[in-house]
């Protein structure tokens, strides 16, 4: 079946450390993102890649890496420089217009 | 700054009923909005896209209008089911198209009671 898998789906991060979030996705999308949810609140766009080896900081970049060696994954790195990571973490794709989304990792800080 | 607000942030109505979210925006100038819903724990599946030069669009029991003018989109779900709760948000992109030039509501929730 053609989609975006996200791992894990849990993800616990100890103080100091730096955690990946995977995404990965086969429907052929040039371009992908990463969206940050908060309870309550709206998404929040982190980074986001229209090709390989090329992206863009989104709105909120800051504590985060990402890299974009092939078309099909997106990882995301959360650095210790991100003091507040709690957060539900999408990954999308798009195909022209509409978005495409990975049923999320929720991360906690241990 | 765009801003995009929905309201109500939550509801709760019986089955069968008709039932009305709406989303606004503050900058008219938008290039098309679209709707989402999300289930707890997961991730967004998008239910309606609607260009800017269009007025509403419908899928099943689904009509979504447009506004553009006075900033304002309304999301009309008929004869409701349990299976329709979920939040639903609103997304509105001010650019060619590129989901880099989305800026998402808040989000309803919503919740049918059998």
């Amino acid at each position: 079946d053609g989609g975006i898998t996200q791992s894990p789906k849990y993800l616990f991060r100890k103080e100091g450390q730096n955690v990946t979030l995977s995404c990965e996705q086969n429907l052929n999308h040039d371009a992908m993102y990463w969206y940050r949810q908060d309870p309550g609140q709206g998404l929040r766009l982190i980074y986001y890649s229209q090709i390989v080896n090329d992206f863009q900081k989104g709105d909120i970049a800051e504590g985060y890496s990402v890299s974009r060696e092939k078309k099909e994954s997106f990882p995301l790195t959360v650095t210790s420089a991100q003091k507040n990571p709690t957060a539900f973490y999408l990954c999308a794709s798009s195909s022209a217009e509409k978005l495409f989304f990975g049923s999320g990792t929720q991360l906690s800080v241990l | 700054k765009q801003e995009v607000t929905q309201i109500p942030a939550a509801l709760s109505v019986p089955e069968g009923e008709n039932l009305v979210l709406n989303c606004s925006f503050t900058d008219s100038a938008i290039y098309n909005l679209q709707w989402f819903r999300q289930d707890p724990g997961k991730g967004l599946t998008s239910l309606l896209l609607i260009q800017s030069s269009q007025r509403e669009q419908t899928s099943g029991r689904l009509n979504a209008s447009l506004d553009k003018s006075s900033g304002r989109s309304t999301l009309y779900i008929a004869a409701s089911q349990p299976g329709d709760s979920a939040t639903y948000l609103c997304a509105v992109s001010h650019s060619g198209g590129g989901a880099d030039g989305l800026t998402f509501g808040k989000g309803t929730h919503l919740i049918i009671q059998p």
